[in-house]
């Protein structure tokens, strides 16, 4: 299948900061790429579609300007999670879209003090 | 949009049993329908997926298969095994856009 990387792995930051993850498609161009974050022993939550140069879409809830997107490659996305608090604590996974499916990157477990 | 129920959270089997997870869909448009097993820290893994111009699927000991009338589909893990055990999640979406995920089943297979 497809690799998507995801970096860093884990985080950790003092509430306040700013947190930037990357996602890469490694072995195909995805012109359409997915952020998630998961908390502990829940289900996948949709926070915005990003799309190569244009704004991303964002589901209802996720504040645009607390979460940034840019999708300034057809190999790169990135989440950058500004003035972060603990409450921002959470598994942050990207997927990317193939002609087949969405395949996922590994995950960065963000833990904000 | 799209709503996806998915049924039972956690599931106990003995080894070598059959497991089978249950998901329903709200949209009639979903057409694509993935499984996904995610084990505990790590990335949630394609398993399988089907279509909706296909009611069912198979791939060694994993089958899938869709009502898209009913708007439901199951996963089935037959001969199950040790390895099986992590977290199952069901999706839906059209053409592979906007997946919702249903809320996972924890699947625990017992030696």
């Amino acid at each position: 299948g497809a690799v998507v990387s995801q970096h860093p792995s884990w985080v950790i930051c003092k509430s306040g900061t700013s947190v930037k993850i990357e996602c890469r498609s490694l072995d195909f161009q995805a012109t359409t790429m997915f952020w998630y974050r998961q908390f502990p022993k829940q289900s996948l939550m949709l926070m915005a579609t990003s799309n190569e140069g244009s704004k991303a879409t964002y589901e209802q809830g996720v504040e645009k300007d607390k979460f940034l997107i840019n999708h300034a490659s057809l190999t790169l996305s990135t989440l950058t999670v500004t003035s972060a608090h603990p409450e921002d604590s959470s598994f942050y996974i990207c997927s990317a879209r193939t002609i087949g499916s969405q395949y996922f990157g590994p995950g960065t477990r963000l833990t904000v003090l | 949009g799209e709503n996806v129920e998915q049924h039972p959270s956690t599931l106990s089997v003995q080894e070598g049993d059959s497991a089978v997870i249950k998901c329903t869909y709200s949209d009639s448009a979903s057409n694509y329908f993935p499984w996904y097993k995610q084990e505990l820290g790590k990335r949630p893994q394609l398993i399988i997926d089907i279509r909706s111009n296909v009611g069912e699927k198979k791939d060694q000991r994993i089958a899938v298969t869709l009502n898209k009338t009913a708007k439901h589909f199951s996963l089935h893990i037959t001969e199950t095994q040790p390895e099986d055990s992590a977290v199952y999640f069901c999706a839906a979406s059209k053409n592979n856009n906007d997946m919702r995920f249903g809320a996972g089943t924890r699947l625990t297979v017992k030696p």
